[in-house]
């Protein structure tokens, strides 16, 4: 059965500072994989989607992330945090079945310091 | 871009009674929806997957009896959650996509509902 491991529950970072948040992913066939944001009592926004091409994916506010089958990985980046990136960050693998059945991750809250 | 329109945001409840939540698209046509729970600093969890004009798919452990999903329209899912207690008390995802043969239509999430049995 797939699955998805965000290590990391929390992360700080100074405004201004990249930004890494890591990802490991377990299914058997190419991952459609994902990184969605979530705000405080909010519904879930898409950041970026891999489904095949480019490793390296480019998404909304700035964010990248790049697959590496190798390690089964989507970690997701960001050259510069701002305040307003502070939210709860899933990854997400999706099986393909003609539409997206997601399983996330457990998440990784990022709090952004002044 | 797409929507998903979720409400209501917020309902309290009293131990007991049931409660209906609905979840449109606003400009697409949803053939399925995907409800999701989510416990307080956790992850969504699946509890069922919502197909237009048939029965809802329920993931293990979730009780059918007691989270019934309805899915009447191509833009409209509804969960009632039945003779609710506090336990139930949790925020409420749902999210919907197009079906496509490569199965790459990205989900789009409503806003949650909140609720709260006393």
């Amino acid at each position: 059965a797939q699955s998805v491991t965000q290590p990391d529950i929390h992360i700080t970072v100074s405004e201004g500072a990249s930004l890494e948040l890591r990802c490991n992913y377990s299914y058997g066939a190419t991952p459609y994989l994902f990184w969605y944001v979530q705000s405080p009592g909010q519904g879930l926004q898409l950041l970026l989607k891999y489904f095949s091409g480019d490793t390296l994916v480019q998404g909304i506010k700035g964010f990248e992330a790049e697959f590496k089958r190798s390690q089964s990985s989507f970690n997701l980046r960001k050259p510069s945090v701002h305040w307003s990136d502070a939210a709860e960050y899933f990854c997400a693998v999706g099986v393909n079945t003609g539409f997206q059945k997601l399983v996330f991750g457990t998440g990784t809250r990022l709090l952004v310091s002044p | 871009g797409a929507v998903v329109s979720q409400h209501p945001s917020r309902v309290i409840c009293k131990s007991g009674t049931s409660v209906k939540i609905e979840c449109r698209s606003l400009d697409f046509q949803a053939t399925t929806m995907f409800w999701y729970r989510q416990f307080p600093k956790q992850s969504l969890m699946l509890m069922a997957t919502s197909n237009e004009g048939s029965k809802a798919t329920y993931e293990q452990g979730v009780e059918k009896d007691k989270f019934l999903i309805n899915h009447a329209s191509l833009t409209l899912s509804t969960l009632t959650v039945t003779s609710a207690h506090p336990e139930d008390s949790s925020f409420y995802i749902c999210s919907a996509g197009k079906s496509s043969a490569r199965g790459d239509s990205p989900l789009h999430f409503g806003n949650g509902t909140r609720l709260t049995v006393t």
